[in-house]
């Protein structure tokens, strides 16, 4: 299994760009997520998913779009690029948030810079 | 808002030394858990504590819950060079997993 796989690892935009942040997992996991981790204040979490055709916001949602027509994909879409969207993008997956289980697995990241 | 704080934000310690760092948070949760980061890299699931369990092991590390004071620590016994990482507690409520700032830990050889 390849785990949680991102892609690009890193990407540098122009303001005012538009671009795709792809993210796959292979374990068939229901839920999903992203999250962005700035210096000094650790994740915070941009839009989840609790399976196909469900998404809901998290903390910091403003500026980014996501969707989820299949279990196993969940891009995170930057409608126009900011500089203040200059971080380091982390998709998640878990079997469930449920009282059992909720361990996430993380992909590897997504480096972007906005100039 | 950040849901969990990490407490000291950073330490450093002799190899062979334990590590202790702790966890509050806010809000009545489910869970809570704990995240290794390497630099550069994802993060990494530790160990997970119930809201009704107080203590649990795995391997060297301990972590006990206290949800009176809202509050969990980790702690990671004779530390290795490999220990070296940023450490992260998360809160889960409903379907929302909240971190922490965490903790940097550098291990000195």
């Amino acid at each position: 299994n390849a785990g949680v796989t991102q892609t690009p690892k890193f990407q540098v935009l122009k303001t005012g760009q538009s671009m795709t942040l792809q993210c796959a997992q292979d374990m068939n996991h229901e839920y999903m997520s992203w999250y962005r981790q700035d210096p000094g204040m650790g994740l915070r979490l941009i839009h989840y998913s609790v399976g196909a055709g469900i998404t809901d916001q998290g903390e910091v949602p403003n500026g980014y779009n996501v969707s989820r027509s299949t279990t196993e994909d969940f891009p995170l879409r930057l409608l126009s690029a900011a500089p203040s969207q200059t971080s380091v993008y982390f998709c998640a997956s878990s079997y469930g948030q449920s009282y059992y289980t909720g361990e996430l697995f993380f992909g590897e990241g997504s480096r972007l810079t906005v100039l | 808002s950040q849901q969990g704080e990490e407490d000291p934000q950073a330490l450093s310690i002799q190899e062979g030394e334990n590590a202790t760092m702790n966890c509050s948070y806010k809000t009545s949760i489910n869970n809570l858990q704990w995240y290794r980061q390497n630099s550069g890299r994802g993060l990494v699931h530790l160990i997970l504590i119930r809201s009704n369990e107080r203590e649990k092991h795995s391997g060297r590390l301990r972590v006990t819950l206290d949800t009176s004071k809202k509050s969990s620590s980790l702690l990671i016994t004779a530390s290795r060079a490999a220990d070296t990482a940023s450490y992260f507690c998360a809160t889960t409520n409903d379907y929302k997993l909240s971190f922490g700032a965490g903790t940097t830990v550098t291990v000195r050889a």
